[in-house]
């Protein structure tokens, strides 16, 4: 089956730094990228969507010069989380579909990075 | 906000018992799919029903989906303790937009 792979799966910080979120797609094509985040006991909260090749399209009240998208290839997105401070702790989950698959309807979600701001 | 509701938001049911979520949602799908997540895990994808579907079943899972009242249920048939989780359902609207529920969290007692 598909599957999405998240680096790191864990990443301490200190306030102020900047971390990086990669998503890659291993063994499919992914022409759709998404990115969420889950505080602890909630549910998924869409950050944005980004399309190969494409500028990322953020949901309201998301910053985008706070997060930083990029999804340079069909294989690999990347969040970047600027200025870290201790409330962007959470967890970020990617997922990614392949319109041109066979199952163009299902997201595969990455196992999630857990991110701790000190 | 374009997140669902899901009730209950808690539910507890000894094993063998059935369990029952429900989803509403506010916009107009083309499907609504239902994720499973083990505490501080990745999700797991358990079903799809289309805008067009009504009803759909897979092993102990059963969806139906109402598209006239925007709602979605869940049942799970003679649960299992392994069954403890939060359940989420997620609908894509047209604009490749996805939006999950806020989750129901279930608890099997063996």
């Amino acid at each position: 089956g598909a599957v999405v792979s998240q680096h790191p799966s864990r990443v301490i910080c200190k306030s102020g730094t900047s971390v990086k979120i990669e998503c890659r797609s291993l063994d499919f094509q992914a022409t759709t990228m998404f990115w969420y985040r889950q505080f602890p006991k909630k549910s998924l909260m869409l950050m944005a969507t980004s399309n190969e090749g494409s500028k990322a399209t953020y949901e309201q009240g998301v910053e985008k010069d706070k997060f930083l998208i990029n999804h340079a290839s069909l294989t690999l997105s990347t969040l970047t989380v600027t200025s870290a401070h201790p409330e962007d702790s959470s967890f970020y989950i990617c997922s990614a579909r392949d319109h041109r698959g066979p199952r163009p309807e299902t997201q595969y979600f990455g196992p999630g990075t857990r991110l701790l701001v000190l | 906000s374009q997140q669902g509701e899901e009730d209950p938001q808690a539910l507890s049911i000894q094993e063998g018992e059935n369990a029952t979520m429900n989803c509403s949602y506010k916009t107009s799908i083309n499907n609504l799919q239902w994720y499973r997540q083990n505490s501080g895990r990745g999700l797991v994808h358990l079903i799809l029903i289309r805008s067009n579907e009504r009803e759909k079943h897979s092993g102990r899972l059963r969806v139906t989906l109402d598209t006239s009242k925007k709602s979605s249920s869940l049942l799970i048939t003679a649960s299992r303790a392994a069954d403890t989780a939060s359940y989420f359902c997620a609908t894509d609207a047209s604009g490749n937009q996805f939006y999950f529920g806020t989750g129901t969290s279930l608890t099997v007692i063996p």
